[in-house]
């Protein structure tokens, strides 16, 4: 069965400092992958999504993905983060192309301290 | 990025009442979700639709039901609330291939 497993359940850093926030995957198909935000009382942002190409994608707001077929992995990152990036991050990974659901990981609850 | 509406946002009710949940899209997307998320923890998939007069039933039971008479409009409804359905509830819709969209969420406390 495909899965989404994200390393991390919680991570703490100080303003300023780089982050990773790790994601694999199993599937022995092609995938589109996703990363999502949520903030308190809200729903899902998109952050960004790897559907073909370059390897590497980047949001609006500083965080990248990079797209690692032989590692399964789609991990995020940001070289400084701000406090306001302080939120929950869940990857998630559409199996089949077009018509596949989303399978999302647990979450990883970033948390960013002054 | 879709334009996609949920209503009420916060609802307490009490044990038996029926309740619906509204969600609204006017992006024209065809697929539509449903999910359940307790808080700070991850997303269940409940149901989905590919289009009109489609339902399917995702990954976690749920004793909600729901209905797509229009392609806009994908509301889920519970005849019975319980208070084990206390929880938030997530619609998204996505175009036939590429990213879903997520509302606001509607936060269900069953008393």
């Amino acid at each position: 069965a495909q899965s989404v497993t994200q390393l991390d359940s919680q991570v703490p850093v100080f303003e300023e400092a780089p982050v990773e926030l790790r994601c694999n995957y199993s599937s022995s198909v092609s995938v589109y992958l996703f990363w999502y935000v949520q903030y308190p009382n809200q729903g899902l942002q998109l952050l960004l999504k790897y559907l073909s190409g370059s390897t590497l994608v980047k949001s609006i707001n500083g965080f990248e993905a990079e797209f690692n077929k032989s590692q399964t992995s789609f991990h995020l990152r940001k070289p400084s983060v701000h406090i306001s990036d302080t939120a929950e991050y869940f990857c998630a990974v559409s199996l089949g192309g077009s018509q596949g659901n989303l399978i999302f990981g647990k979450g990883t609850k970033l948390s960013v301290k002054p | 990025e879709a334009d996609i509406y949920q209503t009420p946002r916060y609802l307490v009710i009490g044990t038996g009442k029926k309740i619906t949940l509204e969600c609204s899209q006017t992006m024209g997307h065809d697929k539509m979700y449903w999910y359940q998320q307790d808080p700070g923890m991850e997303l269940h998939l409940i149901h989905y639709s590919y289009g009109v007069n489609s339902t399917e039933k995702g990954d976690l039971s749920s004793e909600s039901t729901v209905s797509r008479i229009r392609t806009e409009h994908f509301p889920l409804t519970l005849e019975s609330a319980r208070p084990s359905h206390t929880s938030q509830y997530l619609c998204a819709s996505s175009p036939r291939a590429g990213a879903q969209y997520f509302g606001p969420g509607t936060r269900l406390l069953v008393l």
